[in-house]
């Protein structure tokens, strides 16, 4: 079936660090994914999609590219802060219409340190 | 613009009881997805409701059930609650399942 691997956390950096989270997944067809971003006692927050293969998502210094011949979608940023100290989430959705069904990872926690 | 709104956002309810759960999806969202996240299961797909009909399910048992209502607000229904059951709870909305979802902040329901 579809499913979403991400890397295992924690992952903890210092401030200005360069971020990167792995994520692979496997799905038939040409899903769309997601990377969504968790704070403590909140839900979840769409960071950024992409709908299409070379697509790249790109939000607030977070970006991703759909890279279908590796079959990922790996989260970058140049410089974290303490402020992205969070639990981030990658996902994909089915390719075909009438499904809002999301498949997630497990999550990968970040930690920034001042 | 108002989010998705979840309520209540704590509830304890005692094994073999049944809860009702709220959700208020954004003005002109018509699609509202359910999620459950436990720690070990991490987020898993309950259903999901367009329109006022059910257009996918996740691999839940009977006890969790589900409706939309004509002006999209949803509630979902777990009967004769079982320990496992606690859980944080999530709605998300979106205007078609083509677009983004946006989440809720969730209930978070213990079961003793």
């Amino acid at each position: 079936g579809d499913s979403v691997t991400q890397m295992e956390g924690p992952v903890t950096l210092s401030e200005e660090a360069f971020l990167t989270i792995n994520c692979t997944y496997t799905a038939t067809g040409y899903p769309s994914l997601f990377w969504y971003v968790q704070y403590p006692g909140e839900g979840l927050q769409l960071l950024l999609k992409a709908t299409k293969a070379d697509d790249k998502g790109s939000n607030k210094g977070f970006e991703a590219t759909y890279r279908k011949e590796t079959t990922s979608f790996h989260l970058e940023k140049g410089s974290v802060q303490v402020s992205d100290s969070a639990v981030y989430f990658c996902a994909l959705r089915k390719g075909s219409s009438n499904t809002g069904k999301l498949i997630f990872g497990q999550g990968t926690t970040l930690q920034v340190k001042p | 613009k108002a989010g998705v709104t979840q309520t209540p956002r704590y509830l304890i309810k005692t094994r073999g009881q049944q809860v009702t759960l709220s959700c208020s999806p954004i003005s002109g969202h018509r699609s509202v997805s359910w999620y459950q996240q436990t720690p070990g299961q991490g987020l898993q797909f309950l259903f999901e409701y367009f329109s006022e009909t059910q257009r996918n399910k996740g691999n839940f048992p009977g006890r969790f059930s589900g409706r939309q209502f004509s002006n999209s607000r949803s509630e979902m229904n777990v009967s004769t609650l079982e320990l496992g059951d606690s859980a944080l709870y999530l709605c998300a909305s979106s205007w078609d399942s083509n677009y983004g979802y946006t989440f809720g902040s969730g209930t978070r329901l213990t079961v003793v």
